[in-house]
């Protein structure tokens, strides 16, 4: 899978919008932008995916850049359920899944009351 | 809840000594992947099995070995343990085959200390 790089934290204040960056400058055609997120003590929770629209779910909203090679999560009025390591990842479709997902080190964003 | 379920939750054994964590899968889920999480190396892949096949092997040490039955619960076997392997280990399910299969589930984790 392709890396991706992302700041190794964020801090953002309570009930304002975040915008989480992830730099993917290798993205192939037939990658997959994918976000976890990993809340203390928990294990990696999907957020949400895209290949080359926007996308929006009850958790998140994702932009992704016209050439591809960036990416942003967005959550819309961060709670302080919402501090965790947030991780971009690419899934690459072709002859893809059998490894799972490739973590990085992720972004750690911190939400302040 | 993910519908994922590892046991035991927490394991502490000796230097030399052998575990078995279990991962239950969600219901309907034929794929299995195992990571290892440790503080200095982040999420790593270990395994992944398919409907009781391995489908693609990652960092996996030669003393850990896993399986997958055929009612699709899955062990990690890990042997002659070392200090080095205290960490989290988390498994994940998902619906699909080797191909795209959209997200995992993962549960909450074994946490193994070895002293």
């Amino acid at each position: 899978d392709a890396k991706t790089t992302q700041p190794n934290s964020m801090e953002s204040n309570e009930e304002e919008p975040v915008h989480l960056p992830c730099n993917h400058s290798t993205i192939s055609g037939t990658d997959y932008i994918h976000w976890y997120r990993q809340l203390p003590s928990q294990g990696p929770e999907y957020v949400i995916h895209g290949l080359t629209s926007n996308v929006n779910n009850r958790m998140a909203s994702l932009a992704i850049a016209e050439d591809r090679k960036s990416s942003t999560l967005i959550l819309h009025r961060a709670t302080l359920r919402d501090a965790a390591v947030y991780y971009c990842i690419l899934r690459d479709v072709v002859g893809g899944g059998a490894d799972g997902l490739t973590f990085g080190k992720g972004t750690h964003l911190i939400i302040q009351p | 809840d993910s519908g994922v379920t590892q046991t035991p939750k927490h394991l502490i054994t000796a230097t030399g000594q052998r575990v078995t964590l279990r991962c239950s899968p969600r219901s309907g889920d034929l794929s299995v992947y195992w990571y290892q999480q440790s503080l200095d190396q982040g999420l790593q892949f270990l395994i992944h099995y398919y409907n009781g096949e391995e489908r693609a092997k990652g960092n996996i040490l030669e003393r850990f070995s896993a399986q997958q039955f055929p009612d699709l619960h899955s062990e990690l076997n890990l042997s002659s343990l070392e200090l080095g392997d205290s960490a989290l280990y988390f498994c994940a399910s998902s619906v699909g085959t080797g191909q795209y299969t959209g997200e995992l589930f993962f549960g909450e984790g074994s946490r193994l200390t070895v002293l």
